[in-house]
C-alpha cells in the first residue's frame, strides 16, 4: 500500500528538549514538504525539498531543521529555539514538476509543556 | 508574491442542499493549478478536486464542482446534494507551474445541519 507515515500521532514533550518528527514515503516521489497547522492559520510552510540532500526554507523554518539522506524520508526537527511548537505537523510528497497535487500523511499532534 | 484567501472562516449548509465556498488567489503567473483539499476531523488532508489554469472547462467530481474564473482569479467549490460526511475544514490551494510551493488559504469550516 501506497502512502506517507508519520509518526507518532501524538507527541509530548518538556520545554527545551528537541524533539524529531518522523516522515517516510514510499510513493516514489521527489518532493516532499512539512507544514505546521495552527488554528485559524491554515497550513504554513517549514520546509521543503525537492531532492536528496537538498531542502529550502519555507515561510516559518525558524526554530526548526530537516534532512533529506534517503529519497523516502525527510525528518523534522522541532528545536528549543522554536517559542512555540505546540502545533499540529502535516508531511506531505509529491512528484517533482508535475501537475499533481500533494499527498498528505496522517499528522503529528507535539504538545510540548 | 502568492496569495490565496478564504474569506469564509465558517459556513453552513442544511443536509441535501447546495453550498459555494469561496476562494481568490494572486498571482502573477499564467499555468498554475488550484486545488480543494477537505480536511475532515480525523485531521487527513484529502484532495476534492483539481483545476489546471489552462483549461476553461470547470472541473467537476460526482457532488463537487468548480467555477474558476482565471481572469477575476477566483476558484469557488460548489458541492451539491451536501451530506453529513461533508463537514469537514475544506482548504484552497495554488501551485505554480514553475517550481513546487504549494500556497494554501486558511481553511473554511463546513457544517452540514441535518
Amino acid at each position: 500500500d501506497g502512502g506517507i507515515t508519520q509518526s507518532p500521532k501524538y507527541l509530548f514533550r518538556k520545554e527545551g528538549q528537541n524533539v524529531t518528527l518522523s516522515c517516510e514515503q514510499n510513493l516514489n516521489h521527489d518532493a516532499m514538504y512539512w507544514y505546521r497547522q495552527d488554528p485559524g492559520q491554515g497550513l504554513r510552510l517549514i520546509y521543503y525539498s525537492q531532492i536528496v540532500n537538498d531542502f529550502q526554507k519555507g515561510d516559518i523554518a525558524e526554530g526548526y531543521s530537516v534532512s533529506r539522506e534517503k529519497k523516502e524520508s525527510f525528518p523534522l526537527t522541532v528545536t528549543s529555539a522554536q517559542k512555540n511548537p505546540t502545533a499540529f505537523y502535516l508531511c506531505a510528497s509529491s512528484p517533482w514538476d508535475s501537475p499533481y497535487e500533494q499527498y498528505f500523511g496522517p499528522g503529528t499532534r507535539l504538545t510540548v509543556t | 508574491a502568492q496569495t490565496v484567501t478564504q474569506s469564509q472562516p465558517e459556513m453552513s449548509v442544511q443536509e441535501a442542499e447546495t453550498v459555494t465556498l469561496s476562494c481568490t488567489y494572486d498571482t502573477s503567473e499564467s499555468d498554475y493549478y488550484l486545488f480543494w483539499y477537505k480536511q475532515p476531523p480525523s485531521r487527513q488532508m484529502i484532495l476534492v478536486i483539481r483545476q489546471e489554469a489552462y483549461k476553461q472547462q470547470n472541473a467537476t467530481e460526482n457532488r463537487f464542482s468548480v467555477n474558476f474564473q482565471k481572469a477575476a482569479k477566483s476558484f469557488s467549490l460548489k458541492i451539491s446534494d451536501s451530506q453529513l460526511g461533508d463537514a469537514a475544514m475544506y482548504f484552497c490551494a495554488y501551485r505554480p507551474d514553475t517550481g513546487n510551493q504549494f500556497y494554501f488559504g486558511t481553511g473554511t469550516s463546513l457544517t452540514v445541519i441535518p
